[in-house]
C-alpha cells in the first residue's frame, strides 16, 4: 500500500475560485510530480519537485503553481480556475531518479470547474 | 526531444492468449524502463523495472524485454485473463522527469 495522498478525491468548484490541491507523502521521497490527465488520454508532467524549496516546470505547460515547503508535502494551487481546468491531477513520489526507482501514485483530484 | 510511444490502438485479446504491449522511445536509451498499470479513474501503479543491461525480465506471469538496438521494450502477460483488463503505460527518467507513454488499453474477453 502506497502511502501517498491526496485530498479532496472529488472537487465541483466555481470559475474564478482559488483551490489547493493536497498531496502528502510518508515515504520521505525526494522526487514528486504532479500529472494531468483527461479521461483515457496520457499522463502530461505539469510539476516535479525534486527536493525542498525546488521545484520546476513540466513538458505540459499549466496555469497552475505549486511549493516544496516540507519533504513530505508538495499542493498545487491555481489562483483563478477556469472550465479549461477541467481534469484529473495525480500527485506521485519517487526514490532516487538515479537508480530508477518506481513512482508511487496517489488516488488523484478529479476537478471540474463549473 | 524525448518521446516515449506506444501503440494507442487498443488491444484486444482471448483469455488464455498472451499479450504483447510495445514501447518505442526515441534518441538516447534510457538507463531503465518501468511498466505500470493505470485502472479508470486511478493512478497508475508500478508492475516492472528492467535495466538497460538486462536483456529481459520476469515477475510472474509477466515478462518484459529491453532492445536498446531497436529502442524498444516489449510488455509481455501470459495465460491473459479478463482481470489483466486495463492500460498499460511505459515509462523513462529523464534526468529528474518521470515521463510516461501513451499507454495501450488492453481488454481481455472470456
Amino acid at each position: 500500500e502506497a502511502d501517498i495522498y491526496q485530498t479532496p478525491r472529488y472537487l465541483v468548484i466555481g470559475t474564478g475560485k482559488k483551490i489547493t490541491l493536497e498531496c502528502s507523502q510518508t515515504m520521505g521521497h525526494d522526487k514528486m510530480y504532479w500529472y494531468q490527465q483527461d479521461p483515457g488520454m496520457e499522463l502530461h508532467l505539469i510539476h516535479y519537485s525534486y527536493g525542498v524549496n525546488s521545484t520546476e516546470k513540466g513538458d505540459l505547460s499549466s496555469e497552475s503553481t505549486v511549493s516544496r515547503i516540507r519533504t513530505e508535502h508538495f499542493p498545487l494551487t491555481l489562483e483563478s480556475a477556469r472550465p479549461s481546468h477541467t481534469s484529473q491531477y495525480l500527485c506521485a513520489s519517487s526514490g532516487q531518479a538515479s537508480r530508477g526507482t518506481e513512482a508511487f501514485f496517489g488516488q488523484g483530484t478529479r476537478l471540474t470547474v463549473v | 526531444s524525448q518521446k516515449i510511444e506506444q501503440n494507442s490502438e487498443a488491444l484486444n485479446i482471448q483469455e488464455g492468449k498472451t499479450a504483447t504491449l510495445t514501447c518505442n522511445y526515441t534518441n538516447y536509451s534510457p538507463a531503465y524502463l518501468q511498466w505500470y498499470r493505470q485502472d479508470p479513474g486511478r493512478g497508475p501503479v508500478f508492475l516492472l523495472l528492467i535495466r538497460e543491461n538486462e536483456k529481459e525480465k520476469r515477475k510472474e506471469r509477466l515478462k518484459v524485454t529491453f532492445d536498446t538496438t531497436l529502442k524498444q521494450s516489449l510488455f509481455h502477460i501470459t495465460a491473459s485473463q479478463p482481470a489483466d483488463s486495463a492500460t498499460y503505460l511505459c515509462a523513462r527518467y529523464l534526468t529528474d522527469k518521470l515521463i510516461f507513454g501513451t499507454g495501450t488499453r488492453l481488454q481481455v474477453f472470456p
